[in-house]
């Protein structure tokens, strides 16, 4: 067990520019979430996969901001056109859920932290 | 709403002292409680969890939490603290609103320990 990773750790990148991280999970873990959080605040809800399927994506989560899981393992978060905004440590987590049991742990990668000029 | 508050910025407290770190929740139905821990430029790390059962929780590093229905609390305790137990420390609840597990966290508390 590896653990959940984040790749990059930073990001600096200049407004307008689209940035992609990526999320490696738990191998045997099948849902992913994406959060976010911002500086004296928790972590914000973005959106999740269970497998490959898009299951919810939060009101965060404006048109600039795509999401996908292929073959339901590693996950991509692409944000389009930055905005000084968009400024924010990227979270990754997974877990393993089992039908009817939905309250198992959710372990987070390192982050990604990114940085619009 | 779903909602988890905490409601202390900052807790300071002394090496060997015990320590608590509030928390206090609102859900619909029955809650499933999270802690989690977070040093700097790194990841939440899990702590403990409240899903049923006794309602006092051990969890890693020494940590437990006393779950309080009647006043919608899962106060974070420790008999002892220590100086690497200083880190940003958030509680979470599961919404229960449907079935993505997401967390709902509370807005930190920075515990500072001092030698």
């Amino acid at each position: 067990d590896t653990g959940v990773s984040q790749d990059p750790r930073h990001k600096i990148t200049k407004r307008g520019q689209n940035v992609t991280f990526r999320c490696d999970p738990i191998s045997e873990h099948n849902r992913l979430y994406w959060y976010r959080q911002t500086l004296g605040q928790g972590p914000e809800f973005l959106t999740y996969f269970q497998n490959e399927a898009q299951l919810e994506k939060s009101r965060l989560l404006s048109d600039r901001f795509s999401a996908e899981r292929p073959k339901g393992s590693f996950s991509t978060l692409e944000i389009q056109r930055t905005e000084q905004g968009d400024s924010a440590m990227y979270l990754c987590a997974s877990s393993l859920e089992v039908s009817g049991a939905s309250k198992n742990i959710q372990y987070f990668g390192a982050g990604t932290r990114l940085s619009v000029l | 709403a779903q909602s988890v508050a905490q409601p202390e910025d900052q807790v300071n407290v002394a090496e060997g002292n015990p320590l608590t770190v509030k928390c206090t929740y609102s859900v619909s139905g029955n809650p499933y409680l999270f802690w989690y821990v977070q040093y700097p430029n790194r990841g939440l790390q899990f702590l403990l969890k409240y899903i049923t059962g006794d309602n006092l929780v051990k969890g890693s590093y020494g940590f437990e939490a006393e779950f309080n229905k009647s006043q919608t609390s899962f106060h974070l305790k420790k008999p002892s603290a220590l100086v690497s137990d200083s880190a940003l420390y958030f509680c979470a609840v599961r919404d229960a609103s449907g079935n993505t597990g997401k967390l709902i966290f509370g807005q930190g508390t920075t515990l500072q320990v001092k030698p």
